[in-house]
């Protein structure tokens, strides 16, 4: 059964600070991962999309990466600002469809 | 834009009442899933879909939830009848899978937050 980890659950950093959220699952055998931000009271907004043949996708700040081999996932934001304030939530897709979502990352930027 | 969307946004009901709650997927889309979010459980796949036809709804509780998409532009969600634990924000997402493919990127809609007194 897969199982997707997340760690830390929160994080509080200084506007400015480059950060790195990760994110692990149990089961190699994936289709894809996909980053989330969720803002409170708000639904999930997709982020980066890596398809188990990837290695790395990158928008703006944001850089993801995968190691299916290790099991891992990490996400990078540069130079944090107030606004990146969200939760990150990391889902692996198993194929057949199945999505397993991680239980996130509750992050802080302060001014 | 492109967007999924659901109605409605809040819901507030008592309990043993029924609770619709509808979705709207992406124009072309042919996979619509069913999430459910607490704080205890995080997100959890309750059933998706593929072409209008219910793939998987091992996640849903069967005697009281079902789950059915009458045209390709509606899902629908429904308990009957609800229980205070049913209290959670519902969201659906769509995504388009072509031939071939086993895995699609999930587009989520705004979720409908529900909650049974």
């Amino acid at each position: 059964k897969q199982e997707v980890t997340q760690i830390p659950a929160a994080l509080s950093v200084p506007e400015g600070e480059n950060l790195v959220l990760n994110c692990s699952f149990t089961d190699s055998a994936i289709y894809n991962l996909q980053w989330f931000r969720q803002d409170p009271g708000k639904g999930l907004t997709s982020l980066l999309l890596i398809q188990s043949s990837q290695r790395e996708q990158t928008s703006g700040r944001l850089n993801a990466s995968l190691d299916k081999s290790s099991g891992r996932s990490t996400l990078y934001i540069a130079a944090s600002q107030p606004g990146d304030s969200a939760t990150y939530l990391c889902a692996v897709n198993t194929g057949g469809f199945k999505t397993i979502f991680g239980a996130g990352t509750r992050l802080f930027v302060k001014a | 834009d492109a967007r999924v969307t659901q109605t409605p946004r809040h819901k507030v009901t008592e309990m043993g009442q029924e609770v619709t709650m509808r979705c709207q997927p992406i124009l072309g889309h042919n996979t619509v899933f069913w999430y459910r979010q607490t704080m205890m459980q995080g997100l959890e796949l309750l059933a998706y879909f593929r072409n209008r036809a219910p793939l998987d709804d091992s996640g849903m509780p069967k005697d009281r939830f079902s789950a059915e998409m009458p045209d390709a532009t509606l899902a629908t969600l429904k308990i009957q009848p609800s229980e205070p634990r049913d209290s959670a924000v519902y969201f659906c997402a769509s995504g388009l899978v072509r031939d071939g493919q086993t895995g699609t990127e999930a587009f989520f809609g705004q979720g409908t937050r529900l909650t049974v007194v």
